[in-house]
């Protein structure tokens, strides 16, 4: 099946710094989410990008599938940013979405 | 976006017995649903395929006659965790697609914890 790698697995910020993540994966997709766990365990949904670019806010994610990697890129970050950031393509047999280890992100005040 | 319920939102229980858990899509019909499993500081699992109407699909590894599996109707999926013991400990996570299947919308998790 396929394989999802993210890096950094680790990542400690200054509030108002800037930082990307990066998520590779082994197969093409047409379909990935990136999400936020927040501390409390909930997945909260970022992006559906499968292909391109798009932003929200402070939040920017792209995704070129043809060479089967995606970026969100996090601005201006502050501490309510703080938790796991999972890439999840959708490459399961049952159309499941398949996660990654996730990047932890710490924004210290 | 899609909001999915879970109910309970944390169970702590005796070795032995068996916990029902609730998925509910509030605002749209779901004929599947997904239930993950995440230990502590790892990532989410797919458990079991939930099909209404059906029966639920299971991941390798996964025991179908301890975590049963019923989708009951288009808005409701339920997984019971029967005869649990402490290694059955773990954040439970159901999802739904939209309508679309693009999209997939997460439930606030189960954590279960057994005794």
């Amino acid at each position: 099946g396929i394989q999802v790698e993210q890096s950094p697995p680790d990542l400690i910020l200054q509030e108002g710094a800037n930082s990307t993540l990066r998520c590779n994966f082994s197969d093409s997709v047409n379909n990935l989410q990136w999400f936020h766990q927040n501390p409390w365990g909930q997945l909260i949904n970022l992006f559906y990008i499968p292909s391109g670019t798009k932003q929200n806010g402070r939040l920017s994610a792209t995704t070129v599938a043809t060479e089967r990697y995606s970026l969100l890129y996090i601005s201006s970050s502050q501490t309510t940013d703080s938790g796991v950031y999972f890439c999840a393509p959708k490459g399961g047999s049952q159309g499941n979405l398949i996660f990654g280890k996730g990047t932890k992100l710490s924004v210290k005040p | 976006g899609a909001v999915v319920s879970q109910h309970p939102s944390r169970v702590i229980c005796k070795s032995g017995t068996s916990v029902k858990i609730e998925c509910r899509s509030l605002d749209f019909q779901a004929t599947t649903m997904f239930w993950y499993r995440q230990f502590p500081k790892q990532s989410l699992m797919l458990m079991a395929t939930s099909n209404e109407g059906s029966k639920a699909t299971y991941e390798q590894g996964v025991e179908k006659d301890k975590f049963l599996i019923n989708h009951a109707s288009l808005t409701l999926s339920t997984l019971t965790v029967t005869s649990a013991h402490p290694e059955d400990s773990s954040f439970y996570i159901c999802s739904a697609p939209d309508r679309t299947y693009n999209e997939q919308f997460f439930g606030p998790g189960t954590r279960l914890t057994v005794l």
